[in-house]
């Protein structure tokens, strides 16, 4: 029954990989996000996606490239990791229609770069 | 640009009292939505009180209140009865087209 599901929870590369984080939802939320929260804990939302569309767009690297193929799922792939890209990374979820747009999270990916 | 600032990098209090914790944030916009989001060591990120800015009556939650004080642009969290179980990191949060954190609180509470 878990609401927001992320995998893997951790993550061990090498500088240079590519790697993939997938995020499923079954809240039959229609907007989903990626945030990543760096060592001093300050979190920053990346990319935001609704309905599949592209709503939001930090100014992240194109070495990150979020992809969305159906409204539960938004997966983040990262290319040429870099030691920089070492955070938890977490999925959120919501419904666009609520006016306090209420997000749930996922237990968030660490990741660490090599 | 909107932000959120928590002045607080770290906050203690015995078990069974009060601590209130600070957030300020700067926006020119007249409505909007604030969050206090706690993140205990497990790191799932928890929702603990919400604000609708056109509210003037304070949220509660049980044993979480806050002081919104709209003109002074001032959201504090107070946590009544601290248990153990309210370790974690507070995160004061801004809303209008996307969700902006301050930098967050650590708290820790002592038996």
């Amino acid at each position: 029954d878990t609401a927001v599901s992320q995998t893997p929870k951790y993550l061990v590369t090498q500088m240079g990989n590519d790697k993939s984080i997938k995020c499923e939802q079954n809240l039959g939320h229609d907007t989903m996000y990626w945030y990543k929260q760096d060592s001093k804990k300050f979190l920053k939302i990346m990319f935001s996606y609704n309905n599949k569309e592209l709503i939001i767009n930090e100014t992240v690297p194109n070495r990150f490239s979020p992809k969305s193929p159906d409204k539960a799922h938004l997966n983040l792939h990262i290319n040429s990791l870099e030691l920089g890209d070492s955070a938890v990374y977490f999925c959120a979820s919501s419904l666009a229609d609520r006016p306090y747009n209420e997000q749930f999270f996922g237990p968030g990916t660490r990741l660490t770069v090599l | 640009a909107q932000t959120v600032t928590q002045s607080q990098p770290e906050m203690s209090v015995q078990e069974a009292e009060t601590v209130t914790l600070s957030c300020t944030y700067d926006t020119s916009e007249n409505n909007y939505y604030l969050f206090w989001y706690k993140q205990p060591p497990s790191r799932q990120m928890i929702l603990v009180i919400r604000q609708e800015a056109y509210k003037q009556q304070n949220a509660t939650e049980n044993r979480f209140s806050v002081n919104f004080q709209k003109a002074a642009k001032s959201f504090s969290l107070k946590i009544s009865d601290s248990q153990l179980g309210d370790t974690a990191m507070y995160f004061c949060a801004f809303y209008t087209d996307k969700l902006i954190f301050g930098t967050g609180t650590r708290l820790q509470v002592f038996p």
